[in-house]
């Protein structure tokens, strides 16, 4: 099993549709999480850090349930521009911290 | 701030040749820099990860001898890849840690090696 699990996708949705990702996450021992974007042929960018008391910034929304080690990330009113692969991403121990990369779920937002 | 920049971005050597990637961090000190690959459709893969001053440590089947890794100060590691093979072909990807800051880092651009 792989300590992160992402949906592959693709997500094919139209501009303006809300769209959720979903990622799973083995390790009990995972201390903080992430959502990262990641363009074609680009180095990954932070979106999102994510909290268990969950946490929006404009149109996307990240929640993270410790219980069910489970993290969400839900993009609303989709625009062109959000078309890239999506990167659940998990820090696992402290101090020297392991980060553990999903493999992405591809986006593409038509018009 | 907290700028990572890669040299080269992208490189074509001939099979059996080294070839050398430089990491900066450019307006932080970097104690912490880590080593990624990423083959095409696939996410990144941890291939090491260097202290300043002291031995890389290297993820399970990555090769130290052929991945050579050097962090020799607090803006600047190298990884070598060593009498490539087409198989080495990627992207690979270098990330920095500020002192004290606990979880974040920051990506280089990347640098595109093709073996041919």
């Amino acid at each position: 099993r792989k300590e992160v699990e992402q949906d592959p996708g693709p997500f094919n949705v139209p501009e303006g549709a809300t769209v959720a990702f979903n990622c799973t996450y083995s390790n009990s021992a995972s201390q903080s999480f992430f959502w990262y974007r990641q363009d074609c042929r680009k180095e990954p960018k932070l979106l999102m850090s994510v909290y268990s008391s969950g946490n929006e910034d404009g149109r996307f929304t990240a929640q993270l349930n410790r219980a069910s080690q489970y993290i969400s990330l839900l993009i609303r009113d989709s625009k062109l521009s959000d078309s890239a692969t999506y990167l659940c991403v998990v820090n696992v121990g402290t101090g020297g911290f392991k980060t553990i990369f999903g493999a992405g779920t591809r986006l593409f937002v038509k018009a | 701030g907290a700028v990572v920049s890669q040299h080269p971005s992208w490189v074509i050597c001939k099979s059996g040749t080294s070839v050398k990637i430089e990491c900066r961090s450019l307006d932080f000190q970097a104690t912490t820099m880590f080593w990624y690959r990423q083959f095409p459709k696939q996410s990144l893969m941890l291939m090491a990860t260097s202290n300043e001053g002291s031995k890389a440590t290297y993820e399970q089947g990555v090769e130290k001898d052929k991945f050579l890794i050097n962090h020799a100060s607090l803006t600047l590691s190298t990884l070598t890849v060593t009498s490539a093979h087409p198989e080495d072909s990627s992207f690979y990807i270098c990330s920095a840690r500020e002192y004290q800051q606990v979880f974040e880092q920051y990506f280089g651009p990347g640098t595109r090696l093709t073996v041919t």
